[in-house]
């Protein structure tokens, strides 16, 4: 079984500019979750989607970010015009319909933002 | 909202030392509580759970964890470190069905 899958792992990007980071859910699973950890600190909810559905994002800010889980494919998390607070590790997570409680997270997106 | 406070930031031990992280959470009722580990490199493990029973867990690797409700505390415990237990151990508590809150984690390095 292949665990949840985040890409791409690592990602620079200057000041300005687009991030994209994408997460495919464990098998089964049709609950994705978004974190981040800034430096120092644990990890703070984002958001929370089902297949074409933002269920919970207040933990989203309120500027630039937007995430979606489209009925194909997998989440996006979407920072525009990033600055240097954006570099974080993004971590996904997944869950099963059944058990939203436990969640199972994927390896991370390291941002960096120069 | 559920908050979550992890007592020690890093914690240096040798190897066959015990080990215990402290964990406390805010709120009084039901309540669910996890420890995830973090190994180098690698994605966030769940390493053991507690929804309700037995307040001692048992977890994967020798971990396990103790749930005091009168103390708001769920500490975990290894009797003996390993080296392959460097990592960063999080604990967390669900702020409702899903959103978890994670506390600041501990480190831990355990020398040869």
């Amino acid at each position: 079984n292949a665990g949840v899958m985040q890409n791409p792992r690592h990602l620079v990007r200057r000041r300005g500019q687009e991030a994209r980071l994408r997460c495919s859910p464990m098998k089964g699973h049709s609950h994705v979750y978004w974190y981040r950890q800034l430096p120092e600190e644990g990890l703070k909810f984002m958001v929370y989607l089902q297949k074409e559905n933002i269920i919970d994002e207040s933990g989203m800010p309120k500027e630039r970010f937007s995430a979606e889980f489209p009925k194909e494919g997998p989440s996006i998390l979407r920072i525009q015009q990033v600055v240097r607070g954006d570099s974080a590790a993004y971590f996904c997570a997944s869950s099963p319909p059944a058990g939203p409680e436990t969640q199972y997270f994927g390896p991370g997106t390291r941002l960096l933002v120069l | 909202a559920q908050s979550v406070s992890q007592h020690n930031h890093h914690v240096i031990l040798s190897e066959a030392a015990s080990l215990e992280l402290g964990c406390n959470y805010s709120y009084g009722g039901t309540v669910n509580l996890f420890w995830y580990v973090q190994y180098p490199g690698q994605h966030l493990q769940l390493l053991l759970k507690y929804f309700s029973g037995d307040p001692l867990v048992k977890g994967i690797k020798g971990f396990e964890a103790e749930f005091i409700k009168s103390k708001f505390s769920f500490n975990l415990r290894k009797p003996s470190v390993q080296w392959s237990d460097t990592a960063e151990y999080f604990c967390a508590v669900p702020s409702n069905d899903y959103k978890l809150s994670f506390g600041a984690g501990t480190t831990v390095t355990v020398r040869a």
